[in-house]
């Protein structure tokens, strides 16, 4: 079975301030997808960021940047001075093959209100 | 062009009714999905077909049936409605390399 875990239900910023969300996954496969997706108030689902289980290279685009960690389980996404227009849910998933198809689980979302 | 386009994208209907939610991707992948979004915004998945074969049929009512008549197409057919049935129902198709790309969602309320 495979869970991920966001901890954080809700955070609020002040705009320009950093703000991390936490991602915490569970699987026992060895071949995973982490993805990140944002959900802006108008309610569809953006692409952000997909990284595989054997790259635990950091990335960074623009303000937004993501740490893997394979020892912790863990797959974190920065904010960098963070604007209003980062308001939004944010979903973690995880996603593993089996058998040539592909299920998703997400997280139950991190609520990011930047505050003006 | 739209990747994952769903039709329609609000749906308010009466208790009890049978309504259709259509979902197509133009993207070449072999999976799909249906998620229902509930009002605290927990995604969770209900069905998952690869190749047009029902893959994964989570917990769901079997007033709920899903059905792909080729792999670019999942519709979700749902008899008698309920009030819990209010949600909103999102699309998704996904690739083994890739993300899973959703559509705009269909947000269904039932009176």
């Amino acid at each position: 079975a495979q869970k991920v875990t966001q901890a954080q239900t809700e955070i609020s910023v002040v705009e320009k301030e950093d703000v991390t969300l936490d991602c915490v996954y569970e699987t026992r496969d060895t071949t995973y997808y982490l993805f990140w997706y944002k959900q802006p108030p108008s309610g569809e689902l953006v692409f952000l960021i997909r990284r595989n289980s054997f790259d635990e290279q950091n990335e960074i685009s623009g303000r937004y940047s993501w740490n893997f960690q394979k020892s912790t389980s863990s797959f974190n996404f920065t904010i960098t001075a963070s604007q209003v227009v980062d308001s939004a849910v944010y979903f973690c998933a995880l996603m593993r093959n089996s058998g040539g198809y592909q299920k998703v689980t997400f997280g139950t979302g991190t609520k990011l209100q930047v505050i003006p | 062009d739209t990747a994952v386009s769903q039709t329609p994208k609000y749906l308010v209907t009466q208790m009890g009714n049978d309504k259709s939610i259509k979902c197509e991707q133009n993207l070449g992948h072999d999976t799909m999905y249906w998620y229902k979004q509930d009002s605290k915004k927990f995604l969770k998945i209900m069905f998952s077909y690869n190749n047009k074969e029902l893959i994964i049929n989570e917990t769901v009512p079997n007033r709920f049936s899903p059905k792909s008549p080729d792999k670019a197409h999942l519709n979700l057919h749902i008899n008698s409605l309920e009030l819990g049935d209010s949600a909103v129902y999102f699309c998704a198709s996904s690739q083994p390399l890739a993300g899973a790309s959703f559509g705009p969602g269909t947000r269904l309320l039932v009176l």
